[in-house]
């Protein structure tokens, strides 16, 4: 059992170059998360989704598109990366909220470097 | 708005000694959960507990203890006989109810270095 699996796992990319990262869980959660942490700021959350088919807006949205087609998979986009996107990120599910309010379970991390 | 402040940036204690990490939360929710995660160097989050808006019996497990106060809004964790393996940082985090997003709000994480 993977549980919760992001790839790439470290990435260097160019100003204005674009990615994606992918996350993938195999815990048939309904919820999922992408979340970013910096130096003294926690995990910040970027976009999430409560289904296949949904996303939503997050703390810090700005310059990230996020897709759910599958309910396994969640996908984070950065059309044109900026230096401040530098960063971890962290994918995360869980149980729906009111069934089982259990923990997040998180993946491993993907650390981007911008230049 | 839901908010979670872990005022204490880094901590220092030698092997041994007792450390309590504080996390003080705001929300308006009135059913909501509490959770305390652990990121060691290697940088995963390690889940440590969980606590509904519910229940404010206070929990020990093994060296770690935690203290939920709803008149103080506050929800802190205590290692009992530190160990240089407690070395990490830890994040406190919040989840309303009301949203029905399930959705984390986490405290800026306090550094915890345990010296031998």
């Amino acid at each position: 059992n993977a549980g919760v699996t992001q790839t790439p796992k470290f990435r260097v990319l160019k100003t204005g170059q674009s990615m994606t990262l992918l996350c993938a869980q195999d815990m048939n959660h309904e919820y999922m998360y992408w979340y970013r942490q910096d130096p003294g700021m926690g995990l910040r959350l970027i976009h999430y989704s409560v289904g296949e088919g949904t996303t939503a807006k997050g703390e810090v949205p700005d310059g990230y598109n996020v897709s759910r087609l599958k309910k396994q998979n969640f996908l984070l986009g950065l059309e044109s990366a900026a230096p401040s996107q530098t960063s971890v990120y962290f994918c995360a599910s869980r149980t729906p909220q009111g069934t089982y309010t259990g923990e997040l379970f998180f993946g491993e991390g993907s650390r981007l470097t911008v230049l | 708005a839901q908010k979670v402040t872990q005022a204490q940036t880094e901590i220092s204690v030698v092997e041994k000694e007792d450390v309590t990490l504080d996390c003080v939360y705001e929300t308006r929710d009135t059913t909501y959960y509490l959770f305390w995660y652990k990121q060691p160097p290697s940088g995963e989050l390690v889940f440590l507990i969980r606590r509904n808006s519910f229940d404010e019996q206070n929990e020990i497990s093994g060296r770690y203890s935690w203290n939920f106060q709803k008149s103080t809004s506050s929800f802190n964790f205590t290692i009992t006989a530190s160990q240089v393996v407690d070395s990490a940082v830890y994040f406190c985090a919040l989840s309303g109810d009301s949203s029905n997003t399930g959705k984390l709000i986490f405290g800026q994480g306090t550094t915890l270095q345990v010296k031998p």
